[in-house]
């Protein structure tokens, strides 16, 4: 079926250091988004993305949060600055419509 | 908010035998919810098993079923007969839109465990 790629596929930073998560959606999806998952917890929607334009977010979307995709490349979630409680493992996913497909996750580890 | 719950933890069934893996859900929308459930097999990413988008209908996939019953709010997934090859991680998850630009709400996970 259709791959989502994420890179990387860890990342271990320092707590206050920037940190750029990067999605290859599927080529002719339109709809983009990130979902967070905490350990032993549930995966949970951030933001998606549509048009250049973050159409919704959440409350864990935090103002800290951004996200871009220029010029058709990779979707991108940036974190500056990061916080502990930033990690978790992050699921990128794509759409053209209602079936959302997911790349396998970056792990981030904010010390 | 909209919430789903699914049965907690892990589930271990002997190869051959029947499984049922409950989810119910909440939805605040007026109108009633698209229904999925979402597997991930050790080492892979999150794959869609089957969904579901209009009540009383029945979704089917690689053996399994599930049938989204509007008046229980249940989407509960069924196999007659597992394979160790079905030892995965399941989620039942829901959105309140059909098309693109929706956003999904997962349960906590399921993780079966098929013996031989």
């Amino acid at each position: 079926g259709p791959k989502v790629l994420q890179i990387p596929s860890h990342q271990i930073i320092d707590m206050g250091q920037m940190v750029t998560l990067n999605c290859d959606p599927v080529s002719n999806h339109l709809y983009f988004y990130w979902y967070k998952q905490i350990l032993g917890q549930q995966m949970e929607f951030l933001v998606n993305f549509y048009n250049g334009k973050v159409m919704e977010k959440s409350k864990l979307f935090k103002d800290q949060f951004s996200v871009e995709r220029p010029d058709g490349s990779y979707f991108t979630l940036k974190i500056q600055p990061t916080a502990l409680e930033d990690s978790a493992v992050y699921f990128c996913a794509s759409s053209l419509q209602d079936t959302q497909y997911f790349g396998p996750g970056t792990r981030l580890l904010v010390l | 908010g909209d919430s789903v719950t699914q049965t907690e933890g892990q589930v271990t069934v002997s190869e051959s035998k029947s499984l049922i893996i409950n989810c119910t859900y909440s939805a605040t929308s007026i109108g009633y919810p698209n229904l999925f459930w979402y597997v991930r097999y050790p080492g892979e990413g999150l794959q869609l098993l089957l969904k579901v988008i209009t009540a009383g209908q029945k979704g089917s996939s690689r053996g399994f079923e599930a049938t989204y019953n509007k008046e229980a709010t249940s989407f509960h997934l069924q196999k007659a007969s597992v394979q160790e090859s079905d030892s995965a991680v399941y989620y039942c998850a829901l959105s309140l839109s059909t098309g693109g630009n929706n956003k999904l709400t997962f349960g906590q996970g399921t993780v079966l465990s098929v013996i031989p």
